[in-house]
């Protein structure tokens, strides 16, 4: 069965830190990993990786994904109270039709 | 462009009852997926439609159906509602394939009494 485990759970940082947030999984087939940010609603889209050793940078957001190692992290620096939120780790199969969710990593940035 | 829209946005049940939730995707995206958010399960496949057809699901009971019309706008429906289906019911949308960027929408929040 596919599972994407995530971790830490739960991370409290003051702003300015930079923090690393982990995604490893088991999949069948793996076709792509996405991250996303779900701050009160709906998740809203941050990376999606494919290739091994690539990194996707966006402004204070990066990503990279190890397909050898079956993992992928994302950093975020010099963390801002708007980064609070949980930030969710998802692995696509190769047949393309179905996402498994891990449970998420919960960022509380304190001012 | 406007985003997935979803209705209602919120929704009290009783058991017993059944209930159907609305999806339009982003216009010209043709895969919508349903998933399921609850506190203690995170975020669960239900299943994912293209041309209104079902071309993927996920471990639910066959309470849970889905459809797809052929503007791409979609319908879930849940049957003989229980306690444990209360969470929050999100659909997203992509271009083709569902592994490509999704879109989701705000969700429906439906609560079981």
């Amino acid at each position: 069965e596919d599972k994407v485990v995530q971790s830490p759970l739960s991370l409290v940082v003051h702003e300015g830190d930079t923090v690393t947030l982990n995604c490893s999984y088991e999949v069948t087939n793996f076709r792509s990993l996405l991250w996303y940010k779900q701050e009160k609603k709906a998740p809203t889209f941050l990376f999606m990786l494919t290739s091994s050793g690539i990194e996707k940078k966006s402004g204070r957001l990066s990503s990279i994904l190890d397909k050898k190692e079956l993992f992928s992290i994302l950093n975020i620096t010099a963390t801002q109270t708007g980064d609070s939120a949980i930030y969710l780790c998802a692995v696509a199969d190769n047949y393309g039709q179905n996402f498994v969710f891990g449970p998420g990593t919960r960022l509380s940035v304190l001012p | 462009k406007a985003g997935v829209t979803q209705t209602p946005r919120y929704l009290i049940k009783t058991r017993g009852q059944q209930v159907t939730l609305s999806c339009s995707p982003i216009s010209g995206h043709r895969s919508v997926s349903w998933y399921q958010q609850t506190p203690g399960q995170g975020l669960q496949f239900l299943f994912e439609y293209f041309s209104e057809t079902q071309r993927n699901k996920g471990n639910f009971p066959g309470r849970f159906s889905g459809r797809q019309f052929s503007n791409s706008r979609s319908e879930m429906n849940v049957s003989t509602l229980e306690l444990g289906d209360s969470a929050l019911y999100l659909c997203a949308s992509s271009l083709v394939q569902p592994q490509e960027t999704q879109y989701f929408g705000p969700g429906t929040r439906l609560l079981v009494l």
